[in-house]
């Protein structure tokens, strides 16, 4: 089965705290890609990142990093210094296999929660 | 300015009166997708584009058509909408299947 999971409903914290967004992904394929989209309060969603299969490099910008852990299939979001523009809903979200027929698949999102 | 449009941003409508969402974008995108987003169930897709002419079902097509006569243009159809359509939507596009979706600003519909 394809899927992917955002265990974690919701978070809140505190400004300046670090926080991590958890996401889980099941998929057969070898060749796939792993997306996470932010959607502030005001509703549009914004691209973050995107990562291939094969390259689990982490990757870091600014206060934002991303861990991609092929071996556990995950593919956590950190915030580090947490603000309160950070608050918003975070969807993780996998686009299995390489053909015409990929579908992205997405989780049922962690909102966020940046108290001052 | 690169970008996905969609109109209406805001729809409230009644069981049956037929409807269409456009959908725009203007970074001669191949690939564009139609998502409803609804709580606790994250986005799911509703169709799909390879190309022009060239459509497909996602997850969750019932009551809902489109088309794509062009390659800028994706538009949603209900034919015939029913309160469980009520939804956020949003029309993405991508340079091809794999790569970054980009995403329109939402529409918020609402059938009574």
């Amino acid at each position: 089965a394809q899927k992917v999971t955002q265990a974690q409903t919701e978070i809140s914290v505190v400004e300046k705290e670090d926080v991590t967004l958890d996401c889980v992904y099941e998929t057969r394929d070898t060749t796939y890609y792993l997306f996470w989209y932010k959607q502030p309060p005001s509703g549009e969603l914004v691209f973050l990142i995107r990562r291939n299969s094969f390259d689990e490099q982490n990757e870091i910008s600014g206060r934002y990093s991303w861990n991609f852990q092929k071996s556990t299939s995950s593919f956590n979001f950190t915030i580090t210094a947490s603000q309160v523009v950070d608050s918003a809903v975070y969807f993780c979200a996998l686009l299995p296999g390489y053909s015409s027929a990929s579908k992205i698949i997405f989780g049922s999102g962690t909102r966020l929660s940046i108290r001052p | 300015e690169a970008q996905v449009t969609q109109n209406p941003r805001y729809l409230i409508t009644v069981t049956g009166k037929k409807l269409t969402v456009t959908c725009s974008q203007n970074m001669n995108h191949e690939y564009m997708s139609w998502y409803r987003q609804d709580p606790g169930l994250g986005l799911r897709q509703i169709y799909y584009s390879m190309n022009v002419e060239v459509t497909d079902k996602g997850d969750v097509p019932e009551g809902y058509k489109v088309s794509r006569k062009e390659k800028r243009n994706f538009p949603l159809i209900l034919e015939s909408p029913s309160p469980n359509q009520t939804s956020l939507y949003f029309c993405a596009s991508s340079s091809e299947v794999t790569d970054t979706q980009y995403f329109g600003p939402g529409t918020r519909l609402t059938v009574l």
